[in-house]
């Protein structure tokens, strides 16, 4: 079955860090671009970040640059948002999601998101 | 950066009817466009990409129109199975930028 699965949310303190992991499964994931969507409580959908099928180029939307990195583990079938100095308006699901591919930079396949809450 | 603005935020419409989805860019995106549904508690799906072409798998009352800056989501005939919110999103340069979402109901 294809999918993606997310893991690594849960409540964190302002500046805090936390690292998701979207585990992929039934598709040559090294073949594919990946990216992070978020999606704020009773929000719409905003792009945080995309990584390369090689992973030799990422891409952030400027509210997390210098915070937030993302890496892959094309061994492992895996991409990581590593994100450090959280703020409250980082509270969100945060899914995983595949890029179409080529110059398609749209997302094809979705996870089920993981829940990242920053509140002291 | 490029902004998409969507319109309506909401509407309303009966089992049958036509409804009409616009989300208009900023600046041109040539057919850079796609068109995605989320339902209630659930995962966003992917409808249409590059404008006008739908995915495998979606039904054919939908589809889409639109070049440049304005661009069209129609659902031919809404079933009770669309209630959802709808979210355009350009894909021609970084940032991969979505419209705010347009929450269809019955």
């Amino acid at each position: 079955e294809v999918q993606l699965l997310e893991s690594g949310g849960g409540l964190v303190q302002p500046g805090g860090s936390l690292r998701l992991s979207c585990a992929a499964s039934g598709f040559t994931f090294s073949n594919y671009a990946m990216s992070w969507v978020r999606q704020a409580p009773g929000k719409g959908l905003d792009w945080v970040s995309y990584i390369r099928d090689s992973g030799a180029g990422t891409y952030y939307t400027d509210s997390v640059k210098g915070r937030f990195t993302i890496s892959r583990d094309n061994s492992r079938n895996t991409v990581y948002l590593q994100m450090n100095s959280l703020r409250a308006e980082d509270t969100a699901v945060y899914y995983c999601a595949k890029v179409y591919g080529g110059n398609y930079w749209f997302f094809d396949l979705w996870g089920r998101g993981t829940l990242v809450t920053v509140s002291s | 950066d490029i902004q998409m603005t969507q319109s309506p935020s909401s509407l309303s419409a009966s089992v049958g009817d036509r409804v009409t989805v616009t989300c208009r860019a900023s600046q041109g995106i040539s057919n850079f466009l796609a068109w995605y549904q989320q339902k209630p508690g659930k995962v966003p799906k992917l409808l249409i990409y590059a404008a006008s072409t739908l995915q495998s798998g979606v039904p054919s009352r939908f589809s889409g129109s639109g070049s440049g800056t304005d661009f069209t989501l129609t659902i031919s005939s809404l079933q009770p199975e669309d209630v959802a919110t709808y979210y355009c999103q350009k894909y021609n340069t970084v940032p991969w930028t979505f419209g705010q979402g347009t929450k269809v109901e019955i």
